[in-house]
């Protein structure tokens, strides 16, 4: 069977704090995909980054990262000086089958200032 | 603007009423995608086209929802006789199907409310 966690329910740090969102997914596949997608206050899923589990490099666009690690099944996402504009749900999410997301629960961010 | 588009945003409706949302996706994308999402949850998906075949369905979706999309343009979702379980966000998506695996680009939902 294949699942997707994302324990963390709820994190709040302060604004300038560097915070990491974990997602764990576990699969009997050798190929897949995962995405990471962010959902503000105003409800529409913004694509973040997409994956391949063939590529374990980590990944810098600004002051986001990402941390894969196939052995560990887990595929982080960390934010650097955080920002209150970051407030948002955090999805990490595998494709199944036939292109379709399968998100996890999501993490609630919150950035106070 | 070129992104997903999803109308209404909103809507209130008796329970036992039908209810019709449409959703315009990206004018390239071949394939479209609806999810559910309830509070506090990920979204769940629901339904997928590939131009106007409707290529896989969601045990989710009973028999009460049909989704169409006639012309591989525009889609509808529809829901007969709502029950209050069916208040939720219906999200719709769209992406260009291609070798690998490319993002889906969501709208901003719609919001349906069952009283």
């Amino acid at each position: 069977a294949q699942k997707v966690t994302q324990a963390q329910t709820e994190i709040s740090v302060v604004e300038k704090e560097d915070v990491t969102l974990d997602c764990v997914y576990e699969t009997r596949d050798t190929t897949y995909y995962l995405f990471w997608y962010k959902q503000p206050p105003s409800g529409e899923l913004v694509f973040l980054i997409r994956r391949n589990s063939f590529d374990e490099q980590n990944e810098i666009s600004g002051r986001y990262s990402w941390n894969f690690q196939k052995s560990t099944s887990s595929f982080n996402f960390t934010i650097t000086a955080s920002q209150v504009v970051d407030s948002a749900v955090y999805f990490c999410a595998p494709i199944q089958g036939a292109q379709k997301l399968v998100f996890g629960q999501g993490t609630r961010l919150t950035i106070n200032p | 603007d070129t992104g997903v588009s999803q109308n209404p945003r909103h809507k209130i409706t008796k329970r036992g009423q039908n209810v019709t949302f449409r959703c315009d996706p990206i004018s390239e994308h071949n394939r479209l995608y609806w999810y559910r999402q309830t509070l506090g949850q990920g979204p769940e998906f629901l339904t997928y086209f590939q131009n106007e075949a409707q290529l896989e369905k969601s045990r989710l979706l009973s028999d009460r929802f049909s989704a169409e999309r006639p012309k591989g343009s525009f889609s509808t979702l529809e829901i007969q006789r709502t029950e209050q379980g069916d208040s939720a966000m219906y999200l719709c998506a769209s992406s260009i199907p291609g070798l690998l695996n490319t993002e889906a680009f969501f709208g901003q939902g719609t919001r349906l409310t069952v009283v």
